[in-house]
């Protein structure tokens, strides 16, 4: 595996429902980031993780909740969703944490609640 | 504070024929801009980045753009289309030193390509 994987790469949950999107980077990057891309509207930076450490979060609902045991992974643990959450989940990482460094992002998942 | 414009949400234009997606953006401090494209089922890929380096960009896929401070813009260009060009572009400033929450992506530009 090279570059940014996600998985799955589709999910269709119910408003009870808990499951996990994953992220693993094969970069040897420091940062790693969640975005949310809805339809018409500009994506959405969610949470960022650097060196492990979460640096920021951005007003996200506490449905959601990050997870990043390592360098090279990121998890997004998902519960009692709200239709309105359905969207494409994007995961990137970068080399460091701040304004010069390019991001790598992976195909995304893409999650209908229904 | 920070912004960015894609000032056209939809351009066409003709295989064979220049390319020109248009950003302007607004910034606080001085900003590194970047181009992202995306092809449909597929994440984001950069194109190409600036950094208060040369002005003048060179992206891959043959894809440029131009940093004008006078103007606040960064338009992206290439000389002749390709099909394989049709996607989702999207422009970024990143305007803090030390803080990715000051990254804003434009709200993108859909490039069709006619045969």
């Amino acid at each position: 595996e090279t570059g940014v994987t996600q998985t799955p790469r589709h999910l269709v949950m119910g408003m009870t429902n808990k499951k996990s999107l994953k992220c693993e980077q094969h970069l040897g990057h420091n940062a790693m980031y969640w975005y949310k891309q809805s339809a018409k509207k500009p994506l959405e930076l969610m949470f960022v993780y650097s060196l492990e450490e979460r640096v920021e979060n951005n007003s996200v609902p506490s449905r959601f909740s990050p997870e990043c045991p390592n360098s090279s992974h990121l998890f997004l643990h998902l519960h009692t969703l709200q239709p309105e959450d359905s969207a494409l989940y994007l995961c990137a990482s970068s080399q460091g944490y701040g304004q010069s460094y390019e991001q790598y992002f992976g195909p995304g998942t893409r999650l209908t609640v229904t | 504070a920070q912004s960015v414009t894609q000032l056209d949400s939809h351009v066409s234009v003709s295989e064979g024929t220049p390319v020109l997606l248009r950003c302007n953006y607004s910034s606080s401090y001085s900003p590194s801009l970047f181009w992202y494209v995306q092809h449909p089922n597929k994440g984001l890929q950069l194109l190409l980045k600036y950094t208060s380096a040369a002005t003048l960009v060179k992206g891959i896929n043959g894809f440029e753009a131009e940093f004008k401070k006078s103007e606040t813009s960064f338009h992206l260009t290439k000389p002749s289309a390709h099909m394989s060009d049709a996607a989702e572009y999207f422009c970024v400033v990143s305007a803090h030193p030390s803080s990715a929450s000051k990254i804003i992506f434009g709200s993108g530009t859909r490039l069709s390509i006619r045969p």
